[in-house]
C-alpha cells in the first residue's frame, strides 16, 4: 500500500537554508494532508496541514505547498534550525478517518 | 497542556499470547486511533474508532486485533495471538472534532513498544 510516498528518506541542510521535504501521493479522492515531525522515542507530533481547497499553507517558519495536479506536496522549513533535526512524515486522508504514512525523511541540519 | 499518554512503554511477550495496549486519549477528544511502525518502516493506520465504534479499520486490523474504550477514559488495543511480525511500536492517537477542514490535528502518544519473542 504505497498511496502515500516520500522518496528521500534523509536530508542534510545547513543551518539557516532552506529545507524542502517532498511528498507524493497516488489517490486523487485524498481531501486532507499533514505534516509530522518525530524525534526518537516519541510519538509524531503535529507540525501543519493543508486540505485539498488550497495550495499553501504557512505558519511561521513552515510552508506547506499542494499541487493537486501532479498530486505533490512539499514542507518548506526557512530559516532551517538545529533543533528541526528529526524524522518528517506526511499525511493523507480522505474524509479524516483513516490517514496514510509517508515513510518518512530523515532532516539534519547542520549548525 | 493536555497529551495523550499510553501503557505501557515497553511490553515484551511470549508469540501466542494476548497483549492489551493502554491509551488515554486527551479528555474531550471524540476520535481514537492506533496506528503502528515496525521498525524502520512507515507509520501504518491501524484502526479509527468513534462513538463507541470502529469508524475505519485498515487489512492490518484482522481477527486478531480488537479495540475498546471500557469506561469513558481508556482506549485499549488488545491483539490476542501475538505472532513475531506483531513486534513494533504501537501509537495511540485523539483527535477533537470530525470532518473540520480547518483543525484536524491528531495527537500522539508516545507509543508502546511491543516486542514478540
Amino acid at each position: 500500500d504505497q498511496q502515500v510516498k516520500q522518496n528521500s528518506p534523509s536530508l542534510s541542510v545547513q543551518e539557516g537554508r532552506i529545507s524542502i521535504l517532498n511528498c507524493d501521493y497516488t489517490n486523487s479522492m485524498f481531501d486532507y494532508f499533514l505534516w509530522y515531525k518525530k524525534y526518537p522515542a516519541e510519538g509524531p507530533t503535529f507540525l501543519i496541514s493543508i486540505s485539498s481547497i488550497k495550495d499553501k499553507n504557512e505558519d511561521g517558519r513552515f510552508t506547506v505547498f499542494l499541487n493537486k495536479s501532479a498530486k505533490h506536496l512539499s514542507l518548506h522549513i526557512v530559516p532551517s534550525q538545529p533543533g528541526d533535526s528529526a524524522v518528517y512524515f506526511c499525511a493523507a486522508s480522505r474524509n479524516f478517518n483513516k490517514f496514510y504514512f509517508g515513510s518518512g525523511t530523515k532532516l539534519n541540519v547542520k549548525p | 497542556e493536555p497529551e495523550v499518554t499510553q501503557t505501557p512503554s515497553h511490553q515484551v511477550t511470549q508469540m501466542g499470547q494476548e497483549v492489551i495496549l493502554r491509551c488515554v486519549p486527551i479528555s474531550n477528544h471524540l476520535y481514537f486511533y492506533w496506528y503502528r511502525q515496525i521498525l524502520g518502516q512507515k507509520v501504518e493506520f491501524l484502526v479509527s474508532f468513534y462513538n463507541n465504534e470502529i469508524s475505519e479499520k485498515s487489512e492490518i486490523f484482522d481477527d486478531q486485533f480488537s479495540v475498546e474504550r471500557p469506561d469513558g477514559s481508556n482506549f485499549t488495543l488488545k491483539i490476542r495471538s501475538t505472532k513475531l511480525e506483531d513486534s513494533a511500536m504501537y501509537f495511540c492517537a485523539s483527535k477533537a472534532r470530525g470532518g473540520d477542514l480547518f483543525y484536524n490535528e491528531q495527537f500522539f502518544g508516545p507509543g508502546t513498544r511491543l516486542t514478540v519473542l
